[in-house]
């Protein structure tokens, strides 16, 4: 078993939905990192929390620490939102590990 | 500020040969951390200098290795590759422990 889980692994979506990305985890974490991936391989960093919810845009992350999950949502979906998204954990040894990926697709 | 530079891009090598990857982190930023992608395991960590210092290790073999300049830079090498090695590998950069990581756009290496 994974230490850190997503899910869906893929999601498809018309323009303007909601979408959320769920993202478990299972060893003890210093902070929760959500990152989007675009084809061609470029990683952006989106969020990076510890605690409670972080909002940029139309993107918003949350985290619930007791229950050792979060997610990922974005708000009025747009084609160009279409990209991996992957959550990762850094450990209480300062080690980044990472979820398999959700890769979203928003159609117009 | 300019962002993380990795070189080169893309590199076609044989099996048993070694290579040398280099990353360049953002300016001031003292911290580089590899990363390889592959379509079956993913992401997964290889490595984080510091300060010219290995300060973490993900479980890869010793043929993996690393180290960093003075001037904050950072070389990855695979020795004896194996077609096993093909992979993205990604760099990143941070100023700090609980800082933001900023990615490089990575190494695209084909091990034939």
């Amino acid at each position: 078993k994974n230490e850190v889980e997503q899910s869906p692994q893929n999601l498809t979506a018309q323009e303007g939905e909601f979408i959320t990305i769920n993202c478990s985890y299972s060893v003890g974490i210093s902070a929760l990192h959500w990152l989007q991936q675009h084809p061609g391989g470029g990683i952006v960093s989106l969020f990076m929390l510890s605690s409670g919810k972080k909002k940029h845009g139309r993107l918003i992350a949350t985290i619930n620490i007791q229950e050792k999950h979060s997610s990922l949502h974005i708000t009025a979906s747009h084609p160009r939102d279409s990209a991996v998204y992957i959550c990762a954990a850094t450990t209480n040894t300062d080690k980044l590990i990472f979820g398999t990926g959700t890769r979203l697709q928003v159609f117009p | 500020k300019a962002g993380v530079t990795q070189t080169p891009r893309y590199l076609i090598k044989t099996r048993g040969q070694q290579v040398t990857l280099s990353c360049s982190p953002i300016s001031g930023h003292r911290s580089v951390s590899w990363y390889q992608q592959t379509p079956g395991q993913g992401l997964q960590f290889l490595f984080e200098y510091f300060s010219e210092t290995q300060r973490n290790k993900g479980n890869f073999p010793g043929r993996f290795s690393g180290r960093q300049f003075s001037n904050s830079r950072s070389e990855m090498n695979v020795s004896t590759l194996e077609l096993g090695d093909s992979a993205l590998y990604l760099c990143a950069s941070r100023s700090g422990s609980q800082e933001t990581q900023y990615f490089g756009p990575g190494t695209r290496l084909l091990v034939l």
